[in-house]
């Protein structure tokens, strides 16, 4: 089993749909969980971190369920600069800040 | 604010040439610092972490090795690069606490072996 395991995708949407990621991570002493974007040929940029009780910026969502050791990703109201691969980041705990990435949900966003 | 420079931005070297690629941190001190790559259509692999200068710790055995001479510059090398070298060469720096902090990516050196 994967550490980091996330929906294969690719999702295709259309402008203004509702999509969500799914992640399941392998270690119940995970401490902490973010959301990563990459846009092709790029760098991951942090999208944003996903906190207990749930978090939301703008149009975006993030959930976690430690009892299930899931985390999801919900975007409102796509937008076609939302299209890129979106990854599930944890850190297990380790002392110096280890992330393990998933492999990366591929979203494309069409008019 | 803190910043993350990384060079060069692409690099095309023959198998057996050595390798340098650099990474400085602005605007903190101490960070902690990575080297990852990602293969074509792979996820990120995390190479070495530093928590201080010219502390090194390596994930997983290669061709490559990492240095840190200064708080803020990190560096990864190669006496003679492979043609598994190939890939997309990542540095990040976390800040101090890193146990639950995001990691920030430079934008990347994106390296050819022929």
């Amino acid at each position: 089993r994967k550490e980091v395991e996330q929906d294969p995708g690719p999702f295709n949407v259309p402008e203004g749909a509702t999509v969500a990621f799914n992640c399941t991570y392998s270690n119940s002493a995970s401490q902490s969980f973010f959301w990563y974007r990459q846009d092709c040929r790029k760098e991951p940029k942090l999208l944003m971190s996903v906190y207990s009780s749930g978090n939301e910026d703008g149009r975006f969502t993030a959930q976690l369920n430690r009892a299930s050791q899931y985390i999801s990703l919900l975007i409102r109201d796509s937008k076609l600069s939302d299209s890129a691969t979106y990854l599930c980041v944890v850190n297990f705990g380790t002392s110096y800040g280890k992330l393990t990435f998933g492999q990366g949900t591929i979203l494309t966003v069409h008019p | 604010s803190q910043t993350i420079h990384q060079w060069p931005a692409t690099l095309v070297q023959p198998v057996g040439s050595p390798l340098s690629l650099e990474c400085t941190v602005e605007g903190t001190s101490n960070p902690n610092l990575y080297w990852y790559r990602q293969a074509a259509g792979r996820g990120l692999q995390l190479l070495f972490y530093s928590v201080g200068i010219g502390q090194i710790s390596s994930e997983v055995p290669q061709n490559l090795s990492a240095s840190r001479p200064q708080d803020r510059q990190f560096i990864l090398s190669s006496k003679k690069l492979l043609l598994s070298d190939s890939g997309f060469y990542l540095c990040a720096w976390s800040g101090v606490g890193a146990s639950n902090q995001p990691q920030h990516f430079g934008d990347g050196t994106r390296l050819s072996i022929l």
